[in-house]
């Protein structure tokens, strides 16, 4: 289930800072992960993806950190400018078995100038 | 390389009408993800097609909605006799085995 207090609905940060979303897996058996990034009016956009072997992986401006033992899983922007304002959501799957991606709760960024 | 493609974009019916959307994916991609999103919520996972056959539909409704993906031409996600409830915005995904999934731009149903 997922861990109390740690999946915010809203983050606002000031452009330039740093932001940090978090979320937290349902499956253990999941082995791969992926971050959307969805603006109002449209799909999902993917932004990166990381696999059960790995614990880190970057991307530009983004980094996804994966910590199997708690089931977590964070998304870090650097310096978060007003176009990454959007939804995110984190998502897990049991890939090599094809299933269906299942996403968890949202959080919406918002980034003022 | 046109991506997800979802038709249309919008779509209006009656109370107890029937709603066809379709969805052609990426070129090379062989499996079908429908998605539905309330607003304000997270996308929910309805089906999993694969070409003509449903491989997972455990988060479709058991009355009313069907999906089918035949051999030729686009997946199709069909409500029948649709209630103000199904209005949502309806998500296709797809993707190769073992590759990630590209989401095409929703059609966003209204029942009035």
């Amino acid at each position: 289930g997922e861990s109390v207090g740690l999946h915010l609905p809203t983050l606002s940060v000031q452009e330039g800072d740093n932001s940090i979303i978090n979320c937290a897996y349902s499956n253990s058996a999941s082995d791969y992960f992926i971050w959307y990034k969805q603006e109002s009016g449209k799909g999902p956009q993917f932004i990166i993806d990381i696999r059960s072997n790995m614990d880190k992986r970057q991307g530009q401006r983004v980094t996804v950190l994966l910590n199997k033992t708690v089931k977590h899983l964070s998304l870090q922007i650097a310096a978060t400018q007003p176009g990454d304002s959007a939804v995110y959501f984190c998502a897990e799957t049991i890939n090599q078995a094809g299933t269906a991606l299942i996403f968890g709760k949202g959080t919406t960024l918002s980034v003022s100038s | 390389n046109a991506g997800v493609m979802q038709n249309p974009r919008h779509l209006v019916r009656r109370r107890g009408q029937e709603a066809r959307l379709r969805c052609s994916p990426m070129k090379g991609h062989s499996h079908v993800y429908w998605y539905r999103q309330l607003p304000e919520e997270g996308l929910k996972f309805m089906v999993y097609l694969q070409k003509e056959n449903i491989i997972d539909e455990s988060g479709m409704p058991k009355e009313r909605f069907s999906a089918e993906f035949p051999k030729e031409g686009p997946s199709i996600l069909r409500i029948q006799q649709v209630v103000r409830g199904d209005s949502a915005a309806y998500f296709c995904a797809s993707s190769a085995q073992g590759a990630s999934y590209t989401f095409g731009s929703g059609t966003r149903l209204t029942v009035v």
